[in-house]
């Protein structure tokens, strides 16, 4: 069964450092996200991704975060200057296609700012 | 503010009950209605789907019904197991850009 791959599984990292997140998504996906989950809240949309380009993003993806797809495999995250309040699960999401019926998620990284 | 409301916070039930968990929503322009269970430490898993042109869907155990006017849509779990104890978040979509809103998340115990 096909499934999205996230690394690392968890990551900790000091207030102010930057952090990268990878996914790699189901291969013959074409829109890509990214979500967040604070602990024991609900799962937050941040950013989608189409053609190489952001094609929406939430009020929480400010200039602090950056997402990519350098290879044409890995879509990644960057958190340039981490906060304390970036503390969540991050999960990666791919869909085959906008009509297609199910969002594949990612089994989640999660990051502790200290 | 809340784009769908999802009740209760967290539910009990007893091995072979059922288990209803509700949504409501104000914009109509969704046209993608899912329910995800979600396992601590895990990611959140698509267990069923529905869309509006249809008022009830059924797969084994899991039924979603949906009623378009009232703006309402719920999971009901039949003969609910101890392994379906999880968090259950229902969402919308759309064909836009393929977002999920995810409600607040019901935390399911089936007790044996």
């Amino acid at each position: 069964e096909p499934e999205v791959t996230q690394t690392p599984s968890h990551q900790v990292t000091q207030m102010g450092q930057e952090v990268i997140l990878r996914c790699v998504p189901i291969s013959n996906h074409l829109y890509f996200y990214w979500y967040r989950q604070i602990l024991g809240q609900k799962v937050e949309f941040l950013v989608s991704f189409y053609n190489n380009e952001i094609s929406e993003k939430s009020e929480i993806f400010d200039d602090q975060f950056s997402v990519e797809r350098p290879d044409g495999s890995n879509f990644t995250l960057k958190i340039r200057s981490t906060k304390l309040e970036d503390s969540a699960m991050y999960f990666c999401a791919s869909w085959r296609q906008r009509s297609n019926t199910e969002a594949f998620f990612g089994q989640g990284t999660r990051l502790t700012v200290v | 503010q809340q784009q769908v409301k999802q009740s209760p916070q967290s539910l009990i039930v007893q091995k072979g009950g059922i288990s209803i968990i509700n949504c409501a929503y104000e914009n109509t322009a969704f046209d993608y209605f899912p329910w995800y269970q979600q396992f601590p430490g895990k990611g959140p898993a698509l267990l069923i789907a529905i869309r509006p042109d249809v008022s009830e869907k059924k797969e084994g155990r899991f039924t979603i019904s949906f009623n378009k006017s009232a703006k309402q849509f719920s999971l009901h779990i039949m003969d609910s197991q101890p392994g379906d104890s999880a968090t259950y978040f229902c969402a919308l979509g759309d064909n836009q850009g393929g977002k999920l809103i995810f409600g607040q998340g019901t935390e399911l115990s089936v007790k044996p």
